[in-house]
């Protein structure tokens, strides 16, 4: 069946490192992928999300390309801050519902 | 706009003990959902409402009740509250339209401490 599978965490960088968070997924089909993210004491928000094959998401400087061959939306971040800390979760719809990942916690330390 | 509404932010519990989470979207979106967040477990789906008058189980059901009042409110009841029911609560809503769902909107969350 559908499923989504993403890196485990926890992830600590230093400020202005770079990010990439792996999710892979098997699906039917071509859906749309989506990152969330979570930040402390609130409720997940879209980050990006990408409705096609080969396109790209984008959003507060994240990337994730939607890549066909390799099944795979990781998500990139050439230069984190201490304020992207949070839990970020990718994301597959199935039918009227979402699957999601299990989310990777980052900590960016200044 | 309000968005996604959930009440109680808080609630403790005795075992045994019933509650009512509420929740309220003000998007005209025909699709809601429950989830509980726990530790190292990601998100989990407790029941959703495709369109206004139906609901179906999700992946952990067992415990929960829901109701779909309207298009804009659909709560979660504890009927007899288990220390294991212990999480965080969050509704959703979304646009499906055509077999496709849009993006989620989640509410900021219900912590239930069941004791």
């Amino acid at each position: 069946g559908d499923s989504v599978t993403q890196m485990e965490g926890p992830v600590t960088l230093s400020e202005e490192a770079f990010l990439t968070i792996n999710c892979t997924y098997t699906a039917t089909g071509y859906p749309s992928l989506f990152w969330y993210v979570q930040y402390p004491g609130e409720g997940l928000q879209l980050l990006l999300k990408a409705t096609k094959a080969d396109d790209k998401g984008s959003n507060k400087g994240f990337e994730a390309t939607y890549r066909k061959e390799t099944t795979s939306f990781h998500l990139e971040k050439g230069s984190v801050q201490v304020s992207d800390s949070a839990v970020y979760f990718c994301a597959l719809p199935l039918y009227s519902t979402f699957i999601f990942g299990s989310g990777t916690r980052l900590s960016v330390k200044p | 706009n309000a968005g996604v509404t959930q009440t109680p932010k808080f609630q403790v519990l005795k075992t045994g003990q019933s509650m009512t989470l509420q929740c309220a979207q003000d998007m005209n979106h025909n699709s809601m959902y429950w989830y509980r967040q726990d530790p190292g477990m990601g998100l989990r789906l407790i029941y959703y409402s495709a369109s206004e008058g139906t609901t179906d189980k999700g992946e952990v059901p067992n415990g929960y009740n829901v109701s779909r009042l309207n298009k804009r409110e659909f709560s979660l009841r504890l009927e007899s509250a288990a220390p294991s029911q212990t999480s965080v609560y969050f509704c959703a809503s979304s646009e499906y339209r055509q077999g496709h769902t849009g993006e989620l909107f989640f509410g900021e969350g219900s912590r239930l401490t069941v004791l």
